[in-house]
Protein backbone atom coordinates (compact mmCIF):
# COMPACT_ATOMS: atom_id res chain seq x y z
CA UNK A 1 0.00 0.00 0.00
CA UNK A 2 0.85 3.77 -1.10
CA UNK A 3 1.45 5.35 2.48
CA UNK A 4 3.53 7.76 4.64
CA UNK A 5 4.38 6.62 8.24
CA UNK A 6 5.29 9.42 11.01
CA UNK A 7 6.96 8.81 13.97
CA UNK A 8 8.74 10.55 16.83
CA UNK A 9 6.39 12.79 17.84
CA UNK A 10 5.59 13.15 21.99
CA UNK A 11 6.33 15.31 25.14
CA UNK A 12 8.86 17.81 25.05
CA UNK A 13 9.41 20.89 27.84
CA UNK A 14 9.88 24.35 26.03
CA UNK A 15 13.59 24.83 24.80
CA UNK A 16 14.08 20.90 23.91
CA UNK A 17 14.22 19.27 21.20
CA UNK A 18 12.37 16.09 19.02
CA UNK A 19 13.39 14.77 15.61
CA UNK A 20 10.19 13.38 13.46
CA UNK A 21 10.59 10.70 10.68
CA UNK A 22 8.20 9.95 7.97
CA UNK A 23 8.88 6.59 6.20
CA UNK A 24 7.37 6.30 2.79
CA UNK A 25 5.89 2.78 0.93
CA UNK A 26 5.42 1.48 -2.46
CA UNK A 27 6.19 4.84 -4.31
CA UNK A 28 9.36 5.92 -6.21
CA UNK A 29 10.35 8.23 -2.92
CA UNK A 30 13.21 9.88 -4.48
CA UNK A 31 11.31 11.28 -7.36
CA UNK A 32 9.04 13.41 -5.37
CA UNK A 33 9.73 16.95 -3.15
CA UNK A 34 8.08 16.43 0.73
CA UNK A 35 6.77 18.86 3.29
CA UNK A 36 5.83 19.13 6.83
CA UNK A 37 2.86 20.69 7.99
CA UNK A 38 1.20 20.99 10.77
CA UNK A 39 -2.32 21.63 12.96
CA UNK A 40 -2.74 23.24 16.33
CA UNK A 41 -5.62 21.35 18.32
CA UNK A 42 -8.93 22.84 17.11
CA UNK A 43 -7.16 25.21 14.56
CA UNK A 44 -6.40 25.67 10.83
CA UNK A 45 -3.21 24.04 8.67
CA UNK A 46 -0.02 25.38 8.54
CA UNK A 47 2.70 24.49 6.48
CA UNK A 48 6.25 24.46 8.03
CA UNK A 49 9.08 23.19 5.54
CA UNK A 50 9.49 21.50 2.23
CA UNK A 51 12.51 19.83 0.33
CA UNK A 52 13.13 18.88 -3.03
CA UNK A 53 13.50 15.87 -4.16
CA UNK A 54 16.96 15.41 -4.14
CA UNK A 55 17.25 16.67 -1.11
CA UNK A 56 19.18 20.11 -2.42
CA UNK A 57 16.79 22.52 -1.85
CA UNK A 58 14.81 23.30 1.67
CA UNK A 59 11.98 25.77 2.68
CA UNK A 60 10.89 26.84 6.00
CA UNK A 61 8.01 29.04 7.16
CA UNK A 62 9.16 32.10 9.32
CA UNK A 63 7.84 30.71 12.37
CA UNK A 64 10.15 27.76 12.51
CA UNK A 65 13.14 28.81 10.69
CA UNK A 66 16.34 28.68 12.87
CA UNK A 67 14.58 26.66 14.92
CA UNK A 68 13.81 23.40 12.29
CA UNK A 69 15.37 21.46 10.42
CA UNK A 70 14.23 19.30 7.49
CA UNK A 71 16.09 16.82 5.35
CA UNK A 72 15.82 13.38 3.95
CA UNK A 73 17.40 10.26 3.28
CA UNK A 74 16.45 8.60 -0.01
CA UNK A 75 18.25 5.37 0.19
CA UNK A 76 16.15 5.11 3.84
CA UNK A 77 12.47 6.41 1.87
CA UNK A 78 12.55 8.63 4.79
CA UNK A 79 11.81 11.83 5.19
CA UNK A 80 13.06 14.16 9.09
CA UNK A 81 12.11 16.82 10.72
CA UNK A 82 14.27 17.63 13.78
CA UNK A 83 13.10 20.22 15.80
CA UNK A 84 15.08 22.69 18.43
CA UNK A 85 14.10 25.79 20.53
CA UNK A 86 10.75 24.31 21.10
CA UNK A 87 8.15 26.32 22.36
CA UNK A 88 4.41 25.95 23.46
CA UNK A 89 3.13 27.94 20.31
CA UNK A 90 4.95 24.65 18.38
CA UNK A 91 2.38 22.43 20.48
CA UNK A 92 0.29 20.51 17.03
CA UNK A 93 -0.39 17.46 14.90
CA UNK A 94 2.85 17.02 12.09
CA UNK A 95 1.90 15.84 9.29
CA UNK A 96 3.93 14.71 6.26
CA UNK A 97 2.71 14.96 3.02
CA UNK A 98 4.16 14.36 -0.96
CA UNK A 99 3.82 16.60 -3.76
CA UNK A 100 1.58 15.70 -6.49
CA UNK A 101 3.88 15.57 -9.28
CA UNK A 102 7.44 14.73 -9.99
CA UNK A 103 10.94 16.25 -10.18
CA UNK A 104 9.77 19.16 -9.40
CA UNK A 105 7.79 21.74 -6.74
CA UNK A 106 3.44 21.09 -7.57
CA UNK A 107 0.59 22.53 -6.16
CA UNK A 108 -0.40 20.34 -3.31
CA UNK A 109 0.16 17.43 -1.76
CA UNK A 110 -1.64 13.76 -2.78
CA UNK A 111 -0.71 11.64 -0.53
CA UNK A 112 -0.60 12.40 3.77
CA UNK A 113 0.47 10.71 6.50
CA UNK A 114 -1.34 10.27 9.74
CA UNK A 115 0.10 12.63 11.67
CA UNK A 116 2.42 12.91 15.11
CA UNK A 117 1.40 14.97 18.02
CA UNK A 118 4.09 17.22 19.76
CA UNK A 119 3.35 18.51 22.85
CA UNK A 120 5.63 21.26 24.37
CA UNK A 121 4.85 21.78 28.05
CA UNK A 122 6.51 22.43 31.51
CA UNK B 1 2.63 36.63 1.93
CA UNK B 2 -0.02 35.44 -0.27
CA UNK B 3 -3.43 35.21 2.76
CA UNK B 4 -6.22 33.15 0.96
CA UNK B 5 -9.05 33.93 2.60
CA UNK B 6 -12.09 31.25 2.57
CA UNK B 7 -16.00 31.71 2.64
CA UNK B 8 -18.06 31.27 4.39
CA UNK B 9 -16.56 30.18 7.11
CA UNK B 10 -19.37 27.71 7.86
CA UNK B 11 -22.23 26.46 5.50
CA UNK B 12 -25.40 24.88 6.75
CA UNK B 13 -26.95 22.75 4.28
CA UNK B 14 -28.76 19.46 3.49
CA UNK B 15 -27.91 16.37 1.56
CA UNK B 16 -28.36 16.58 -1.86
CA UNK B 17 -28.11 20.38 -1.85
CA UNK B 18 -25.53 22.15 -3.92
CA UNK B 19 -22.26 23.56 -1.98
CA UNK B 20 -20.36 26.42 -2.97
CA UNK B 21 -17.51 27.39 -1.64
CA UNK B 22 -15.26 30.37 -2.21
CA UNK B 23 -11.37 31.33 -1.60
CA UNK B 24 -9.79 34.66 -2.75
CA UNK B 25 -6.32 35.07 -2.73
CA UNK B 26 -4.44 38.23 -1.93
CA UNK B 27 -2.54 38.70 -5.10
CA UNK B 28 -2.50 36.37 -8.35
CA UNK B 29 -1.14 32.57 -7.82
CA UNK B 30 -2.31 31.89 -11.35
CA UNK B 31 -3.60 28.47 -11.13
CA UNK B 32 -1.55 26.96 -8.06
CA UNK B 33 -4.17 25.91 -6.32
CA UNK B 34 -5.91 23.25 -4.57
CA UNK B 35 -8.76 22.34 -2.17
CA UNK B 36 -8.46 19.37 0.44
CA UNK B 37 -11.02 17.97 2.39
CA UNK B 38 -10.93 17.20 6.17
CA UNK B 39 -12.50 15.40 8.76
CA UNK B 40 -12.01 14.88 12.17
CA UNK B 41 -9.18 12.92 13.25
CA UNK B 42 -7.71 12.37 9.87
CA UNK B 43 -5.42 13.77 7.70
CA UNK B 44 -6.61 15.64 4.96
CA UNK B 45 -7.44 14.87 1.45
CA UNK B 46 -6.39 16.34 -1.55
CA UNK B 47 -9.50 16.82 -4.04
CA UNK B 48 -8.79 19.44 -6.84
CA UNK B 49 -5.38 20.21 -7.58
CA UNK B 50 -4.07 23.20 -10.17
CA UNK B 51 -7.38 24.69 -9.57
CA UNK B 52 -9.77 22.54 -11.52
CA UNK B 53 -8.62 19.31 -11.72
CA UNK B 54 -9.90 16.24 -9.84
CA UNK B 55 -7.47 14.37 -7.94
CA UNK B 56 -7.37 10.24 -8.31
CA UNK B 57 -10.60 8.67 -7.07
CA UNK B 58 -11.97 11.71 -6.28
CA UNK B 59 -15.91 12.32 -7.50
CA UNK B 60 -17.34 13.48 -10.00
CA UNK B 61 -19.61 15.95 -7.98
CA UNK B 62 -16.47 18.03 -6.78
CA UNK B 63 -15.58 20.56 -9.25
CA UNK B 64 -13.09 23.48 -9.19
CA UNK B 65 -13.17 26.74 -11.09
CA UNK B 66 -11.20 29.94 -11.12
CA UNK B 67 -7.78 31.65 -11.96
CA UNK B 68 -5.93 34.61 -10.20
CA UNK B 69 -6.98 35.66 -7.51
CA UNK B 70 -10.82 34.03 -6.46
CA UNK B 71 -11.58 30.28 -6.74
CA UNK B 72 -14.66 27.92 -5.93
CA UNK B 73 -15.60 24.59 -4.99
CA UNK B 74 -18.27 23.41 -6.05
CA UNK B 75 -20.11 20.15 -4.53
CA UNK B 76 -22.61 19.77 -7.06
CA UNK B 77 -25.43 17.52 -4.47
CA UNK B 78 -23.69 16.54 -1.36
CA UNK B 79 -23.51 13.40 0.07
CA UNK B 80 -23.39 12.06 3.97
CA UNK B 81 -19.96 12.08 3.77
CA UNK B 82 -18.80 15.37 2.33
CA UNK B 83 -19.96 16.73 5.52
CA UNK B 84 -16.04 18.39 6.68
CA UNK B 85 -13.79 21.17 6.69
CA UNK B 86 -12.68 22.47 3.31
CA UNK B 87 -9.34 24.62 2.60
CA UNK B 88 -7.69 26.39 -0.36
CA UNK B 89 -4.10 26.18 -0.41
CA UNK B 90 -1.73 28.26 -2.92
CA UNK B 91 1.60 27.40 -4.46
CA UNK B 92 2.05 29.60 -6.84
CA UNK B 93 3.94 32.54 -4.99
CA UNK B 94 5.98 30.91 -2.01
CA UNK B 95 7.68 30.75 0.39
CA UNK B 96 5.73 30.16 2.43
CA UNK B 97 2.99 28.23 0.83
CA UNK B 98 -0.11 29.64 2.28
CA UNK B 99 -3.79 27.93 3.48
CA UNK B 100 -7.07 29.35 4.08
CA UNK B 101 -8.97 29.23 7.08
CA UNK B 102 -10.98 26.90 5.74
CA UNK B 103 -15.06 26.42 5.14
CA UNK B 104 -17.02 23.83 7.48
CA UNK B 105 -19.64 22.21 5.62
CA UNK B 106 -22.52 21.06 8.21
CA UNK B 107 -25.72 19.35 7.92
CA UNK B 108 -28.39 21.79 8.40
Amino acid sequence: EVQLLESGGGWVQPGGSLRLSCTASQFTFSSYAMNWVRQAPGKGLEWVSSISDNGDNTYYADSVKGRFTISRDNSKNTLYLQMNSLRADDTAVYFCAKDWGTRGWYSGFDLWGQGTLVTVSS
Amino acid sequence: EIVLTQSPATLSLSPGERATLSCRASQSVSSYLVWYQQKPGQAPRLLIYDASNRATGIPARFSGSGSGTDFTLTISSLEPEDFAIYYCQQRGNWPPLTFGGGTKVEIK
